[in-house]
């Protein structure tokens, strides 16, 4: 069984650009969460989607947006990119209906804003 | 806002010692908690949790224990094992919210 599975791996973009990172959830997992880690920091909560909706947001500024698709596969936008944006981007799935212990983490998208 | 807090960002052990990795939260309405383990390169991996209604859960090496008056848990791992090299972190959960600490790297020496 396929793992969660995020693109791009590594992503370099100039200050003031969009950039768009992927994620496909373990197949029949409904829910898709979105952390940033930042160099030295834990991991920030971005976005729950389930079910194609919106469930809640950290506190991150409106710059930071996504979508959750029909097959649930997700997308993270980042626009007006900053310095500060340079982290690892995690995406991670569950079925949503059970207790988050089988939330399952992707292997993360390196964002490098120059 | 930081609601959950791992003090100390790394911790070195002996192999065959006990490695003990706490974390504090702030928010009284977590009510499940994890931890995670990860390596570099790679997605944090589950390794335990505790529900609110319990103070200890036990799986193998690794023990983690809750103090909900002093909003604090903690993870043991006996004995320690080199492969248990990782950053570990500590996770607190509502229904719609899981928040996590910033990891403490423990180094397990041979």
């Amino acid at each position: 069984e396929a793992g969660v599975t995020q693109s791009p791996t590594h992503l370099i973009k100039t200050r003031g650009q969009q950039a768009t990172l992927r994620c496909s959830p373990i197949s029949g997992h409904t829910s898709v969460y979105w952390y940033q880690q930042a160099l030295g920091l834990g991991l920030q909560f971005l976005l729950w989607y389930d079910e194609g909706e919106e469930r809640n947001r950290g506190n991150f500024p409106p710059r930071f947006s996504g979508r959750q698709f029909p097959n649930y596969s997700s997308e993270l936008n980042v626009n007006a990119l900053e310095l500060e944006d340079s982290a690892l981007y995690l995406c991670a799935s569950s079925t949503g209906t059970v207790r988050r212990n089988t939330i399952y983490f992707g292997e993360g998208s390196w964002l490098t804003v120059v | 806002d930081q609601q959950v807090k791992q003090n100390s960002p790394s911790l070195s052990v002996q192999e065959g010692r006990i490695s003990i990795l706490n974390c504090d939260y702030t928010n009284s309405m977590f009510d499940y908690f994890l931890w995670y383990k990860k390596y570099p390169a790679e997605g944090p991996t589950f390794l335990i949790s505790i529900s609110s209604i319990k103070d200890k859960n036990e799986d193998g090496r690794f023990t983690v224990f809750l103090n909900k008056s002093a909003k604090h848990l903690s993870l043991h791992i006996v004995p320690s094992q080199p492969g248990d090299s990782a950053v570990y972190f500590c996770a607190a959960d509502t229904y719609n919210d899981m928040r996590f600490g910033a990891g403490t790297r423990l180094t397990v020496k041979p």
